[in-house]
């Protein structure tokens, strides 16, 4: 899981603000995956890439948009739609999407819109 | 649709005593049961996981176990110690993952 990082640990905005999250991975991973976290909650998936510029909405995709235009890349925006953005995001990646392919998670950006 | 449930939400237990965390699953088609622990403001980390065609797994103070029919799996970690403090999440893997609640572990001294 070292090969993932997320930048920044932490993010501020403004109501209104489109925000970008980035996520990188040098594992050489195909697939990458977005999860947003709430306390108490587990694991919700926002949006999944299984190949570069090939993307799927996960469970609340509404207010997020995503891009792959490089396997080691899948940055997350944040748009001024999604009505509670405040939250944990966690990105992961796995060599595939297969059903046993275990999911590697980064660091972490926390989001807080002001 | 599919669902996992996981229980306890909260587990308090005296050190060097065991814990156990389980969770159900609805989707029989699951074939891969990871386990993550995740420390507060950190990643989940993997720390053991179980394929459909094994009953049981253990690594040290960590097993899981898993009852296909029943569609149940568990964590037993033994010997718990301060560091085991943090919260665990089931996961079940049939054609996409999806993740517990979680269960906050506490270990008290």
């Amino acid at each position: 899981d070292g090969g993932i990082t997320q930048s920044p640990k932490y993010l501020f905005r403004k109501e209104g603000q489109n925000v970008t999250l980035s996520c990188e991975q040098n594992l050489n991973h195909d697939a990458m995956y977005w999860y947003r976290q709430d306390p108490g909650q587990g694991l919700r998936l926002i949006y999944y890439s299984q190949i570069v510029n090939d993307f799927q909405k996960g469970d609340i995709a509404e207010g997020y948009s995503v891009s792959r235009e490089k396997k080691e890349s899948f940055p997350l925006t944040v748009t001024s739609a999604q009505k509670n953005p405040t939250a944990f995001y966690l990105c992961a990646s796995s060599i595939a999407q297969g059903p046993t392919d275990t999911q590697y998670f980064g660091p972490g950006t926390r989001l807080t819109v002001l | 649709g599919e669902n996992v449930e996981q229980h306890p939400s909260t587990l308090s237990v005296q050190e060097g005593d065991s814990a156990v965390i389980k969770c159900t699953y609805s989707d029989s088609a699951s074939n891969y049961f990871p386990w993550y622990k995740q420390e507060l403001g950190k990643r989940p980390q993997l720390i053991i996981d179980i394929r459909s065609n094994v009953g049981e797994k253990k690594d040290q103070r960590i097993a899981v176990t898993l009852n296909k029919t029943a569609k149940h799996f568990s964590l037993h970690i033994t010997e718990t110690q301060p560091e085991d403090s943090a919260v665990y999440f089931c996961a079940a893997n049939a054609i996409k993952i999806i993740f517990g609640k979680g269960t906050r572990l506490h270990i008290l001294p």
